[in-house]
C-alpha cells in the first residue's frame, strides 16, 4: 500500500519562529489533507490540498504532486500551534485515507 | 451548528464486556469512518461506510463491529474479542465527491478497568 512519511518527527520552537513540515508519499494521490491535533485530541482539518498552494492566515501548504511531497509552513508560531500535525493521503480508486505518523510541534513562550 | 458528535468522551470497559461508541453527524455527508489512535501513533482505519446499510472493513477491523442504519449515525461496538481496546477512537465523515476531505469528531477515550 501507499506509504506516508513525515519529517521531522519532533520539532521545538520559540514563539515567533517559522517552521516547515514535510510529507512524502510513495504513489500518486487524489487527496491530501493536513490536520492539526491539539493537546486535547481534537483533530482539525487545516488544508485539503492534492496539488498547488493554499494559505490560511499564518499557515500555508504546498503540494507538488509530480514529486510526491507536500510542505506545511507555519509562520510566527504561537504556543497554541503546539500539537501533532498529520498528513494523510488517499490514492485514486481507494476509499482509505492513509495517515503519516505525524510531527509533534512544541512552541515555547 | 453542523458537525460530528461523538459520545461519550470517556468510556471504561470491564473485561469481557462489549461497549458501543456513538457517532452522529448533521453535515449530510454520505461517508463515515472509524479510526483508532494509539499513543504517539497515527490513525488506523477500523471500518468505513459510503452509503446507508453498507460498510467495509478497514485495516484493523478484528474485534469491532459497526452498523449504518441511518445516514447520520455510525455506531462502533468494541467487542470482548478485541483484546487490546484501550485507545483513542475518532469518527469522521466526508462527502463522496471530487473533494472528499474528511472532518472529525472530538473522539472517545476508551480504557479497560
Amino acid at each position: 500500500g501507499i506509504q506516508v512519511e513525515q519529517s521531522p518527527p519532533d520539532l521545538i520552537l520559540q514563539e515567533g519562529a517559522n517552521s516547515t513540515l514535510r510529507c512524502n508519499f510513495s504513489d500518486s494521490v487524489n487527496n491530501l489533507q493536513w490536520f492539526h491535533q491539539n493537546p486535547w485530541g481534537q483533530l482539525i482539518n487545516l488544508f485539503y490540498i492534492p496539488s498547488g498552494t493554499k494559505q490560511n492566515g499564518r499557515l500555508s501548504a504546498t503540494t507538488v504532486a509530480t514529486e510526491r511531497y507536500s510542505l506545511l509552513y507555519i509562520s510566527s508560531s504561537q504556543t497554541t500551534d503546539s500539537g501533532v500535525y498529520f498528513c494523510a493521503v488517499l490514492k485514486g480508486g481507494s476509499e482509505k485515507l492513509v495517515f503519516g505518523k505525524g510531527t509533534k510541534l512544541t512552541v515555547n513562550p | 451548528d453542523g458537525g460530528i458528535t461523538q459520545s461519550p468522551k470517556y468510556l471504561f470497559r470491564k473485561e469481557g464486556q462489549n461497549v458501543t461508541l456513538s457517532c452522529e453527524q448533521n453535515l449530510n455527508h454520505d461517508a463515515m469512518y472509524w479510526y483508532r489512535q494509539d499513543p504517539g501513533q497515527g490513525l488506523r482505519l477500523i471500518y468505513y461506510s459510503q452509503i446507508v446499510n453498507d460498510f467495509q472493513k478497514g485495516d484493523i477491523a478484528e474485534g469491532y463491529s459497526v452498523s449504518r442504519e441511518k445516514k447520520e449515525s455510525f455506531p462502533l461496538t468494541v467487542t470482548s474479542a478485541q483484546k487490546n481496546p484501550t485507545a483513542f477512537y475518532l469518527c469522521a465523515s466526508s462527502m463522496v465527491t471530487l473533494t472528499p476531505s474528511q472532518h472529525f469528531g472530538d473522539g472517545t477515550r476508551l480504557s479497560i478497568l
